[in-house]
Order: structure tokens, then C-alpha cells, then sequence
């Protein structure tokens, strides 16, 4: 069965303060590692998606890796503005279905 | 475009009754699902349509739930009776395709619902 665990669960940072995001999986033929961001009370909003390992993606101050068991979610210099829920989610031989952790909950205080 | 829309935003009802929840998918997007979110078990799908039928059931939780999609533009998830522990966020999201970047699933803003 695929697993998806994030960790931390909660992170607390200074403005500037960079960090990473951690997410193990445990999945049959991976088709895709996505992270999404939360704000409360909001859907979840597409960040990235990596299909192989050694594979990085940049978004501002966003930056993701993936290896064969675990993608980090890199946070360079945040700002409050970051503060959110990020979420990771993988995508095995089950074509369409996600699996999802259950998220960091990152604040970034000014 | 104005990306997926939901609703009501809010649900509030007494245990016991039918809840119908809405969800227009992106436009040309062949792929809808249906999620539900707590904070004890976090994000699960519930079901999932391709080309408006159902591919996979497999999360509905009871008899209770059904979701139809009678066209491209539109679903329902509906609880009935609906019990206190249905309370949650039901989002719907939907995606263009399986590959090449399209696989990607966009979310609405969800209904939270509270059965009382």
C-alpha cells in the first residue's frame, strides 16, 4: 500500500530563517511527487511535480528534491507569507490516485 | 478561467439528513474527484470519474454516500442520512489528463460541513 509520512508536523521559523520540509513515501512505481501548499480555510494550491530521482524544481523561494525515498521541500529566506500547510502526495500504478501525508504546518514569524 | 467551484461553502445540518454537495470541474479537464479532509485522518479520496463515469469507489466510506456525474460540468456528492461523523471539508478536484503534466489535480475551495 502507498504511505506518504511528513515530518515535521509543525515548524516555527524567524523571517529569513531557512529550512527544510521533509516527505518519506513508500510507493509501487512511482508516477509522480506533488506538493501542494494549504492556507486555511482554502484547496490546496500546485506547487511542483518530480518524477525521478535527482530531479529539483525551483519556485521563488520554493525549492524541491526528490530521491528513490524521500522529497525535501527547501525554504530559503521565508517570509510570513509563507506560512502555511504544505502537503506532499505521491502517485503510484494507480494511476489517478493520490496518496497524501498528512502535512507541515509551517509559520513564519516577522 | 475561474478553476473549480463549489458549493454551498458552508454545510450546516441536523444528523439524520441529506446533504448534496456541488462541483463544477475545470473546463476540457476529464478527470474529477472527490476528497475529504479531517484533521485525524487528513486528505482521502473518496471517488474518482473519468469522461463523467466512476473509475474507483474504493474510499466512499458507507452506503450512506453517492456521487453521480450526469455531465462534463458537473458532480454531486451526496450523504445520506448524514451523521456527525461526516463532518469534514469535502473538496473537489479536478485534472486534464493522466500524462505529461496534465495529471495534475486542482482543487476547489471545498464545503465544510457540520452535522449537528
Amino acid at each position: 500500500e502507498d504511505q506518504v509520512t511528513q515530518s515535521p508536523e509543525a515548524l516555527r521559523l524567524q523571517e529569513g530563517e531557512s529550512s527544510s520540509l521533509n516527505c518519506s513515501y513508500t510507493v509501487s512505481g512511482l508516477r509522480g511527487l506533488f506538493w501542494y501548499r494549504q492556507d486555511p480555510g482554502k484547496g490546496p494550491e500546485f506547487l511542483f511535480t518530480l518524477y525521478s530521482a535527482g530531479e529539483e524544481k525551483e519556485k521563488e523561494r520554493l525549492k524541491a528534491t526528490l530521491t528513490k525515498k524521500e522529497s525535501f521541500l527547501h525554504i530559503t529566506a521565508p517570509k510570513p507569507e509563507d506560512s502555511a500547510t504544505y502537503l506532499c502526495a505521491v502517485r503510484g500504478r494507480g494511476f489517478q490516485k493520490l496518496v497524501f501525508g498528512t502535512g507541515t504546518r509551517l509559520l513564519v514569524s516577522p | 478561467d475561474a478553476g473549480v467551484i463549489q458549493s454551498p461553502r458552508h454545510e450546516v445540518t441536523e444528523m439524520g439528513q441529506e446533504v448534496t454537495l456541488r462541483c463544477k470541474p475545470i473546463s476540457g479537464h476529464d478527470y474529477l474527484f472527490w476528497y475529504r479532509q479531517t484533521m485525524m485522518r487528513g486528505l482521502e479520496l473518496l471517488i474518482y470519474f473519468n469522461n463523467n463515469v466512476p473509475i474507483d469507489d474504493s474510499g466512499m466510506p458507507e452506503d450512506r454516500f453517492s456521487a453521480k456525474m450526469p455531465n462534463a460540468s458537473f458532480s454531486t456528492l451526496k450523504i445520506q442520512p448524514s451523521e456527525p461523523r461526516d463532518s469534514a471539508v469535502y473538496f473537489c478536484a479536478s485534472s486534464a489528463g493522466l500524462a505529461g503534466g496534465h495529471e495534475t489535480q486542482y482543487f476547489g475551495p471545498g464545503t465544510r460541513l457540520l452535522v449537528l
